[in-house]
């Protein structure tokens, strides 16, 4: 069975541009959160998608968004680029996302690179 | 505000000695741990949880943690460390309710010698 995958592996951009981040879930896993991870720091929830709705939103800016699709597969868009979102953004899928024994699964992550 | 201190950012051991990674929560209910292993390059893989019960948990790879509620720790131990092991590892405690996120710390890292 494949795991969660994220597209792209790696990602150049500059500062003031876009970027668009795509995540596919485990098959049968309706719940998808995201997360970014700085060099040298553990992962920071940014967003979580269950059912194509919104349950939870970590200390983000707007310029951070989400949305889920009907086949449970999710984007993140991050707007206005700064030199500090460089990160790892790891995908995370879970079965249910009512409580945290609902195991999360994560895929590679995205390398982002803003310069 | 829930919180995760690791507080060792770097640790070696040498292959086949015991190892012991510290792990301190703040929570207000019972919490939900987790201990996470990440190799360069890759994302993170579970390598235990503790939801209730046993506060005794044995995962994968021969890994296993311990759930102390009076010094809000949740440790984890190996008793014999291999090369394959070296890599970063990252505790978490999960909110429970309505939100699934977790909240992690912000890693160990482990060499080890050979």
């Amino acid at each position: 069975d494949a795991g969660v995958t994220q597209s792209p592996t790696h990602l150049i951009k500059t500062r003031g541009q876009q970027v668009t981040l795509r995540c596919s879930p485990i098959s049968g896993h309706k719940s998808v959160s995201w997360y970014q991870q700085v060099l040298g720091q553990g992962p920071q929830f940014i967003f979580q998608y269950y059912e194509k709705e919104e349950r939870g939103r970590g200390n983000f800016p707007d310029r951070f968004s989400a949305r889920q699709f009907p086949n449970y597969s999710s984007e993140l868009n991050v707007n206005a680029l700064l030199l500090g979102d460089s990160a790892l953004y790891l995908c995370a899928s879970s079965l249910g996302a009512g409580s945290s024994y609902n195991e999360q699964f994560f895929g590679p992550g995205t390398r982002l690179t803003v310069l | 505000a829930q919180s995760v201190t690791q507080p060792d950012i770097h640790i070696t051991v040498s292959e086949g000695a015991s190892l012991e990674l510290r792990c301190n929560y703040s929570y207000g209910a019972t919490p939900y741990l987790f201990w996470y292993v990440q190799s360069p390059g890759q994302g993170l893989q579970l390598l235990l949880k503790y939801f209730s019960g046993d506060t005794l948990v044995q995962g994968i790879k021969g890994f296993e943690a311990e759930f102390k509620r009076s010094q809000s720790s949740f440790n984890l131990r190996k008793p014999s460390v291999h090369w394959s092991d070296a890599a970063e590892y990252f505790c978490a405690v999960g909110r429970g309710g309505s939100q699934g996120n977790l909240i992690f710390g912000k890693g160990t890292k482990l060499s080890v010698k050979p």
